[in-house]
């Protein structure tokens, strides 16, 4: 199995400031065929399901805030969030679809300092 | 724009066999652009995936689960179900049931589509 590896586990953020979680897989997902790396972001709020954030390591999903960006290639990655906005609280995952099983990091709980 | 809906009892006993469902809406469970899938999650805890399968009957399955796992599809009713054999506590968690993009001669990508969960509850 590809093993994700989120760090930090929580940060705390002032409003406005910068957020920026790390993610590094035990492999690379990234498929030279097509040169895309086979990773996802999401944000999970309490109580609600997981919400795809970005795809193909940088790809935002229609209607997603600009100031989500996604960044990395291999088995080195980072989602950053420019300006944390009061709505950003939540828990952030990285997955990866290189490979089946497919695989989550353990998670980011992000949160306004 | 697909809307996905987990169904199934709340409070399973310790060896008995836990029982989902999921309904597709908004676009047809036919699709050959989704597989269909579990995914978990334990109180507290991160996501695992379980298992997904195709209009077609083609399913994957996460080894640490496969011998306990019966996915199927049921195409006339836009639906799908999870089964899940000898549970324990460990079993414990929030199910959801997801789409999962699919291009034809690749693996499945990204989980797109999410339903709401429901927490299952292993217990006597």
């Amino acid at each position: 199995d590809i093993v994700m590896t989120q760090s930090p586990d929580s940060l705390a953020v002032s409003l406005g400031e910068r957020a920026t979680i790390n993610c590094k897989s035990s492999r690379t997902v990234l498929y030279t065929s097509d040169n895309k790396n086979y990773l996802a972001w999401y944000q999970q709020k309490p109580g609600q399901p997981p919400k795809l954030l970005i795809y193909w390591a940088s790809t935002r999903r229609s209607g997603v805030p600009d100031r989500f960006s996604g960044s990395g290639s291999g088995t080195d990655f980072t989602l950053t969030i420019s300006s944390l906005q009061a709505e950003d609280v939540a828990i952030y995952y990285c997955q990866q679809y290189y490979d089946s099983p497919w695989t989550f990091g353990q998670g980011t709980k992000v949160e306004i300092k | 724009q697909l809307q996905l809906q987990e169904s199934g009892p709340g409070l399973v006993k310790p060896s008995e066999t836990l029982s989902l469902t999921c309904t597709v809406s908004g676009g047809s469970i036919s699709s050959s652009n989704y597989y269909w899938g579990w995914l978990r999650q334990p109180p507290g805890k991160g996501l695992e995936w379980i298992a997904n399968v195709y209009y077609s009957g083609s399913t994957y399955f996460n080894p640490s689960l496969k011998s306990r796992v019966t996915i199927s599809v049921d195409t006339s009713q836009s639906q799908f179900s999870l089964k899940l054999s000898s549970v324990t506590a460990a079993d414990t968690a929030v199910y959801y049931c997801s789409g999962q993009l699919y291009v034809s001669g690749n693996l499945p990508y990204y989980f797109d589509y999410w339903g709401q969960g429901t927490l299952v509850t292993v217990s006597s």
